[in-house]
């Protein structure tokens, strides 16, 4: 079954650290694949995007991602967080054949301390 | 600025009484699409718009209606509200169903049924 999966529901880190925040897909098929970033009480924020050119993506406020297909992965990265960094982080897919309907992980929570 | 815009933010229902969520585009998109998302949990496409011609997802409840008169405006009507539909509704547009077209989100209306 096609699936999406975000390994760790909270991750916290200090000011400056490195943001890892980790996504794996099941599909026999390289699917498309998004982050989205949610702050409390507003909608979902497009982060960046891979649809098949680059596998190093590198989206807004400094954050990156690298498709790795023989990982299933699309992990999300930024070198340095920053205390407005803090929110919560949809992994989201868009599977083959299934038009643009987007599939989300459930969630990771950023905290961000000083 | 163009924008994806969702009326009202906050939104107290009781038990049994419908209710109408509203969302607006000044995008010009052709698409339309409704997420439900419950607390803690990720969005889940309940059914979008290309245009005029609606599309349901399968596991969407009956209870679930939409409405779009015109380009700008979709509604989502909720027949008989019950207490597992609390939840954030997430209105997004694109411009068109292809997977490499980005989904712009409102900031949600949030549920509450008492």
């Amino acid at each position: 079954a096609q699936s999406v999966t975000q390994l760790g529901s909270h991750v916290s880190v200090s000011e400056g650290a490195l943001v890892l925040l980790r996504c794996n897909y099941s599909s026999s098929v390289p699917p498309y694949l998004f982050w989205y970033v949610q702050y409390p009480n507003q909608g979902l924020q497009l982060l960046l995007k891979y649809t098949s050119a680059a596998t190093l993506v590198k989206g807004i406020n400094g954050f990156e991602a690298e498709f790795k297909k023989s990982e299933t992965s699309f992990h999300l990265t930024k070198p340095s967080a920053h205390m407005s960094d803090a929110a919560e982080y949809f992994c989201a897919v868009i599977f083959t054949g299934g038009g643009n309907k987007l599939t989300f992980g459930t969630g990771t929570q950023l905290k961000v301390e000083l | 600025d163009a924008m994806v815009i969702q009326n009202p933010r906050y939104q107290v229902t009781q038990f049994g009484k419908p209710v109408t969520l509203s969302c607006s585009q000044t995008l010009n998109h052709n698409v339309m699409y409704w997420y439900q998302q419950k607390s803690s949990q990720a969005p889940k496409l309940l059914f979008h718009y290309y245009d005029k011609d609606f599309n349901n997802e399968a596991d969407t409840p009956d209870n679930f209606q939409s409405r779009r008169p015109n380009t700008s405006f979709c509604f989502l009507d909720i027949r008989s509200p019950g207490l597992g539909d609390a939840a954030m509704y997430l209105c997004a547009t694109s411009r068109q169903v292809t997977p490499q077209e980005t989904q712009y989100f409102g900031p949600g209306t949030r549920l509450l049924v008492l």
